[in-house]
């Protein structure tokens, strides 16, 4: 079956500083890949998104590359605010038109605090 | 502006109840989900929905039911509550978007079963 692994957590870091989640995957065939936040007291929010091997996702300066050599889709941010503090999910899905409806797995998630 | 609603953010209940959860969504999605999320272990898929009546269990339905009459509302049942099922519950609603789904999530209910 499907499954994803975050990179231990939490990770503290200053502002301005360089960010990079760790998330790989185990899955058959092409699956789409989803990076996924929830601040303090919300429910989840989709952050970027890729559909196949090499495409590279992005929002709000953070990013993410579909890499199917290694099946990981590491996030990364170039300078963190203490906006970003808040928990990342990593999370797969089979491709539409199966029996699977969009069914997420899910990573453990990685809490990330950003001090002024 | 997409929106899933859940009909209560904090619940306690006591063991033995029968508890109700219930999500509404507004963007006509054939699909709805429910959600369990533990510190250390994300989100667990308890029940999805694909149509109205359908469903389907996830990686742990025991201990749950739900309920589906109308397109656009998906219920959670916990039949006898109990102290395990304390956690948070999300719901979430998707559709095939040029191939593609996306979900959708509510705000969530932190279910206390004491």
């Amino acid at each position: 079956g499907n499954s994803v692994t975050q990179m231990e957590g939490p990770v503290t870091l200053s502002e301005e500083a360089f960010l990079t989640i760790n998330c790989t995957y185990t899955a058959t065939g092409y699956p789409s890949l989803f990076w996924y936040v929830q601040y303090p007291g919300e429910g989840l929010q989709l952050l970027l998104k890729a559909t196949k091997a090499d495409d590279k996702g992005s929002n709000k300066g953070f990013e993410a590359t579909y890499r199917k050599e290694t099946t990981s889709f590491h996030l990364e941010k170039g300078s963190v605010q203490v906006s970003d503090s808040a928990v990342y999910f990593c999370a797969l899905s089979d491709p539409a038109g199966g029996t699977s409806y969009g069914k997420l797995t899910f990573g453990q998630g990685t809490i990330l605090t950003v001090h002024p | 502006d997409v929106k899933v609603t859940q009909s209560s953010r904090y619940l306690v209940k006591r063991t033995g109840e029968k508890v109700f959860l219930e999500c509404v969504q507004d963007m006509d999605h054939e699909n709805m989900f429910w959600y369990r999320q533990d510190p250390g272990l994300g989100l667990r898929l308890i029940y999805f929905s694909y149509d109205v009546k359908m469903k389907e269990k996830g990686d742990i339905p025991e201990g749950y039911s739900v309920s589906r009459e109308k397109k656009e509302r998906f219920s959670l049942i916990l039949e006898s509550a109990s102290t395990n099922q304390t956690s948070m519950y999300l719901c979430a609603s998707s559709s095939d978007r040029g191939g593609i789904y996306e979900q959708y999530f509510g705000p969530g209910t932190r279910l206390t079963v004491t």
